[in-house]
């Protein structure tokens, strides 16, 4: 298996703009976890899926940020409109927990700079 | 919700000697307790989990121990080497939901010297 992919690796763009982050987990992982990471705060987990429906969603900054996971193998992150503070290191990762796994994989990340 | 903590921040030691790192929970109910390692550019990479049945697991020259009764756990890191340098990660989760939620720590730099 691959592991799971993130696209883009690198995305810089202005104040104001949309921007998209995506995420294709591991095949037949059925948890999908978005995290932020930044020097400041760490960490820190976004929103989360199981079976690709919204579980928990409460480390979501702002109305500004929204994530889909239409079907299994694909999820979005969407900030819109971004900030210079949005920048930061943006995680995606799977797990399959219901079959006992509980690791959680994680891709490569998406740098996002916002200027 | 669960809270975890992870001391120390930043650690720096001489290859071959020992790196401890420990953390507390605040969630009795939390069962899972994996360690991750994240190197410069990547994700990070799960290295050593215990569950609260055991009090410590040991693999090659890491090792993890679990103290449920304060709340803590340690990763130990024997004869260490200078790609043992990284950010690692504690954290805790309640291994009996069907979500597989973790709550991290706040990362400790460990870097080794040659």
């Amino acid at each position: 298996d691959a592991g799971v992919i993130q696209s883009p690796r690198h995305e810089v763009t202005e104040m104001g703009q949309e921007v998209t982050l995506r995420c294709k987990p591991i095949s037949g992982h059925n948890s999908l976890f978005w995290y932020r990471q930044t020097m400041m705060r760490g960490l820190e987990l976004l929103i989360y899926f199981n079976n690709n429906v919204p579980i928990d969603d409460s480390g979501m900054p702002e109305d500004r940020f929204s994530a889909k996971m239409p079907n299994a193998s694909f999820s979005t992150l969407k900030i819109q409109p971004s900030e210079p503070r949005d920048s930061a290191v943006y995680f995606c990762a799977s797990s399959s927990p219901g079959l006992g796994v509980h690791e959680q994989f994680f891709g490569p990340g998406t740098r996002l700079t916002v200027l | 919700g669960e809270n975890v903590e992870q001391h120390p921040s930043t650690l720096s030691v001489q290859e071959g000697d020992s790196a401890v790192i420990k953390c507390t929970y605040s969630d009795s109910a939390s069962n899972y307790f994996p360690w991750y390692k994240q190197e410069l550019g990547k994700g990070p990479q799960l290295i050593i989990d215990i569950r609260s049945n055991v009090g410590e697991k040991k693999d090659q020259r890491i090792a993890v121990t679990l103290n449920k009764t304060a709340k803590h756990f340690s990763l130990h890191i024997t004869e260490t080497q200078p790609e043992d340098s990284a950010v690692y990660f504690c954290a805790a989760s309640t291994g009996g939901t069907s979500y597989g939620k973790l709550t991290f720590g706040q990362g400790t730099i460990l870097t080794v010297h040659p």
